[in-house]
């Protein structure tokens, strides 16, 4: 069974610029999430979609936004970047999502706001 | 407010040795409680999951416990390697929404 994968593993933009970050979850999962992670934060938690809807929403600026398709795959939009914005994002596919579900997370896409 | 509070410093300890990780909060009511291990570069990997009626869950060398008065787990790790290196988080959940902690890492030294 193939893992989570998420494309492209590295990135620079420019502030101003917006990005667009994918997911592809395990076969068969239908809950995807989205987290930030920064040394100085952690593991933020920005966004969970199920079944093509958002399920639940961290504390992020609306700049921050996805979407799920019909195949589970997610997208992660992030608009006018800002420098603070550079971290590793992550997303993590579970059959059901948050309830009594481990999370199988992939490599992360780094993005980097110069 | 919501803490999930983590040793922010390194554990540095001897191979061989029981590593005993750390992971307190406050505010929450989690049903559950997971742990993850994070090596740099990638993203967690799923190692337990105990439960709120569970006081101790066990799976090969690690060994978690989950108190809810205390609003604390402890993880551990015994006979470890200098493999067991890594960086380990504590996350609950909350309405859904899986929370982490900032992560202890552990150095195991030959």
């Amino acid at each position: 069974k193939a893992g989570v994968t998420q494309t492209p593993r590295y990135l620079i933009k420019t502030r101003g610029q917006q990005v667009t970050l994918s997911c592809s979850p395990i076969s068969g999962h239908r809950s995807v999430s989205w987290y930030q992670q920064t040394p100085g934060q952690g593991l933020q938690f920005l966004f969970e979609y199920f079944s093509e809807t958002q399920r639940n929403k961290g504390n992020f600026p609306g700049r921050f936004s996805g979407r799920q398709f019909s195949n589970s795959r997610s997208e992660m939009n992030v608009s006018t970047l800002e420098l603070g914005d550079s971290a590793l994002y992550l997303c993590a596919s579970s059959s059901t999502g948050g309830e009594n579900t481990e999370a199988f997370f992939g490599q992360g896409t780094r993005l980097t706001v110069v | 407010s919501q803490k999930i509070e983590q040793n922010s410093e390194a554990l540095n300890i001897q191979e061989g040795k029981t590593a005993t990780l750390t992971c307190n909060y406050t505010n929450y009511s989690p049903a559950y409680l997971q742990w993850y291990r994070q090596d740099p570069g990638r993203g967690p990997v799923f190692l337990l999951l105990i439960r709120e009626n569970e006081k101790e869950k066990r799976k090969e060398r690690l060994k978690v416990t989950f108190d809810t008065t205390l609003k604390q787990s402890l993880f551990h790790i015994t006979a470890s390697q200098p493999a067991d290196s890594a960086t380990y988080l504590c996350a609950l959940d909350n309405t859904g929404k899986l929370i982490f902690g900032q992560g202890t890492t552990l150095q195991v030294k030959p």
